[in-house]
């Protein structure tokens, strides 16, 4: 059983590019959550999904960042005309239910240039 | 607002105990995580409590009062790989699984 697979683990962006992060949740988990952890910090929560609807995006900033979990495929963290504060490591999780325990991903590592 | 507080930073020998405190002042609970963070890598589980008492698993033992907003995480016999940053975070409702962070702890264990 695989765990949570993030693609990609590194990204490079150019200031005013979009970005977009994949996250497939392990085998059997409907429930995502995206984190934003900046160099030297704490993980913040971002938004928590399950297929098709978003359930709590309070940690998301209002403009230029987005995300979605389709019925089929991965969930998408999309970061539009990126500037260099976006650049942080951005971590996926996901649990089979709530309450239960929450595996991470590998992370993707955006940098903006 | 939510806050969570720990230690920056701390460091300890190799062999001995480490107790990495947490407390938390938030607006709900509804249980308390440890989670184990390498240098750019993924944060792994450590442990979890919901109700008071100790939760012992191996080396690593974590602890809860609900009543003082607290929680500590006990690390015995302290290995060189133990050096990593310790994260504390709480499940604020019932709405999911959405961690609220602290800012880690970062443990540097010395020979």
């Amino acid at each position: 059983n695989a765990g949570v697979m993030q693609n990609p683990r590194h990204l490079v962006r150019r200031r005013g590019q979009e970005a977009r992060l994949r996250c497939s949740p392990m085998k059997g988990h409907s429930h995502v959550y995206w984190y934003r952890q900046l160099p030297e910090e704490g993980l913040k929560f971002m938004v928590y999904l399950q297929k098709e609807n978003i359930i709590d995006e309070s940690g998301m900033p209002k403009e230029r960042f987005s995300a979605e979990f389709p019925k089929e495929g991965p969930s998408i963290l999309r970061i539009q005309q990126v500037v260099r504060g976006d650049s942080a490591a951005y971590f996926c999780a996901s649990s089979p239910e709530h309450g239960g325990e929450a595996f991470f991903g590998q992370g993707t590592r955006l940098t903006v240039v | 607002g939510q806050n969570i507080d720990q230690p920056t930073e701390m460091t300890a020998t190799e062999g001995a105990i480490v107790q990495i405190n947490c407390t938390y002042q938030t607006s709900g609970f509804n249980g308390l995580f440890w989670y184990q963070q390498h240098a750019g890598e993924a944060p792994t589980f450590l442990s979890y409590n919901v109700l008071d008492g100790l939760e012992e698993k191996g080396r690593f033992s974590s602890f809860l009062s609900r009543s003082k907003g607290y929680s500590y995480l006990l690390l015995k016999e302290l290995q060189m790989k133990d050096s990593a940053s310790y994260l504390c975070a709480v499940i604020l409702n019932n709405a999911g699984n959405m961690l609220t962070f602290g800012g880690g702890t970062r443990l540097m264990v010395k020979p």
